[in-house]
């Protein structure tokens, strides 16, 4: 059965540095999203893309948040400074016209 | 703002108990809701899905149901085996327009069904 893979699993950076989690979408999907979940807390949605654009971001996705589809197969999530509150486990998600979201098994972003 | 609210936050049974895990939302404008199963440190597993339009859906031994009006949603567990301990979350989709998608979460019931 098709799955949505993410990479790393465990990411650890150092406060003020760029990481880039990256994520491959089941293939047919159209629509494709970044959540992430700090510990002991709820799910918060990032970011929607599909057709090649941002359809909707939350307040949480400000400037240092970008996220590609750089191949048609890859959707990465850029953090181009990081701050110690990143820290978070990070979810892809993918769906079709379906409206059942397909999520990854996450990565977790710890931020020294 | 819509609010998403799973009670209780805890729940520890004996294995073959039947359980009801709740969860309440604010704002009855919802296109669907899902259930999700959630292990530690692990991804989010899609156990059911209720457009707004429906009251209930099946999945073997889970049964969800949908009260829009009132704002609750139920998720029944027949049977519990060990195997279901896990954290149970709920996300509504909000009713919008076009490709805004965007799931809106509970906190989750932490489930442990004890042998």
């Amino acid at each position: 059965e098709p799955e949505v893979t993410q990479t790393p699993s465990h990411q650890v950076t150092q406060m003020g540095q760029e990481v880039i989690l990256r994520c491959v979408p089941i293939s047919n999907h159209l629509y494709f999203y970044w959540y992430r979940q700090i510990l002991g807390q709820k799910v918060e949605f990032l970011v929607s893309f599909y057709n090649n654009e941002i359809s909707e971001k939350s307040e949480i996705f400000d400037d240092q948040f970008s996220v590609e589809r750089p191949d048609g197969s890859n959707f990465t999530l850029k953090i181009r400074s990081t701050k110690l509150e990143d820290s978070a486990m990070y979810f892809c998600a993918s769906t079709l016209s379906t409206d059942t979201q397909y999520f990854g098994p996450g990565t977790r972003l710890t931020v020294l | 703002k819509q609010e998403v609210t799973q009670i209780p936050a805890a729940l520890s049974v004996p294995e073959g108990e039947n359980l009801v895990l709740n969860c309440s939302f604010t704002d009855s404008a919802i296109y669907n809701l899902q259930w999700f199963r959630q292990d530690p440190g692990k991804g989010l597993t899609s156990l059911l899905l209720i457009q707004s339009s429906q009251r209930e859906q099946t999945s073997g031994r889970l049964n969800a149901s949908l009260d829009k009006s009132s704002g609750r949603s139920t998720l029944y567990i027949a049977a519990s085996q060990p195997g279901d301990s896990a954290t149970y979350l709920c996300a509504v989709r909000r009713l919008g327009a076009g490709n805004n998608r965007k799931l809106i979460w509970g906190l989750g019931t932490s489930l442990a069904v004890n042998p």
